[in-house]
């Protein structure tokens, strides 16, 4: 099976600072690898697929790069809406992980 | 609109069975996979299983085949979650998503259904 390390688990920041969230996968996964944000008492939310494909409606200062086995998420200037816990997912046809999460405080 | 709406929320007790839906609407519900995840309080997401509503093709997760079922009835554009015994280890919030074609990301998702189980 594949595994998916996420880190940090946790994360303080301001107001307008640049974030970043890596996930790093235990094989290729080629880019099947998607971001999603969940906020308290909420559903997730998908906001990259394909590792760097911003899904509609998502506002632009999210990001996603990465290929193979290691990837990265960043905000670019960091709103204070955005405070909430961040997933990585990966699929290899027929199993599907998520990383253990990355929650960010506001500093 | 797009969407999946879940059954309300269930509190049970150990040893009782419990099936919760996840009825889609607003696209064809035979033409995507519908996944289960479980989240446990406080904790991540975790995938459980994940069914084709117009065969009824289903595939598990290690961690939870033999634990639940999985099932569809396209007919009513509704797919299931079941337990046969609930466990206090039962007790989460479990959403189920819409797995979209493009890059097998989750791109849909019910609002999510709270079990308790309890004594």
């Amino acid at each position: 099976d594949i595994q998916m390390t996420q880190s940090p688990s946790s994360l303080s920041a301001s107001v307008g600072d640049r974030v970043t969230i890596t996930c790093q996968a235990s094989q290729d996964i080629r880019n099947y690898l998607n971001w999603y944000q969940q906020k308290p008492g909420k559903a997730p939310k998908l906001l990259i697929y394909g590792g760097s494909n911003l899904e509609t409606g998502v506002p632009s200062r999210f990001s996603g790069s990465g290929s193979g086995t290691d990837f990265t998420f960043t905000i670019s200037s960091l709103q204070p809406e955005d405070i909430a816990t961040y997933y990585c997912q990966q699929y290899d046809d027929p199993l599907i992980t998520f990383g253990q999460g990355t929650r960010l405080e506001n500093k | 609109e797009v969407q999946l709406v879940q059954s309300r929320a269930e509190v049970k007790k150990p040893g009782e069975s419990l099936k919760i839906s996840c009825t889609g609407s607003g696209y064809i519900f035979t033409t995507h996979w519908i996944a289960w995840v479980r989240q446990v309080p406080g904790k991540g997401l975790e995938w459980m299983g994940i069914i084709y509503p117009d065969d009824s093709n289903t595939r598990y997760s290690p961690s939870f085949r033999g634990q639940v079922t999985i099932s569809a009835d396209k007919s009513l554009s509704t797919a299931y979650l079941q337990w046969s015994s609930l466990k206090a280890s039962d007790t989460a919030i479990y959403y189920c998503a819409r797995l979209a074609r493009v890059f097998r990301a989750f791109d849909i998702w019910g609002q999510g259904t709270t079990v308790t189980v309890s004594s």
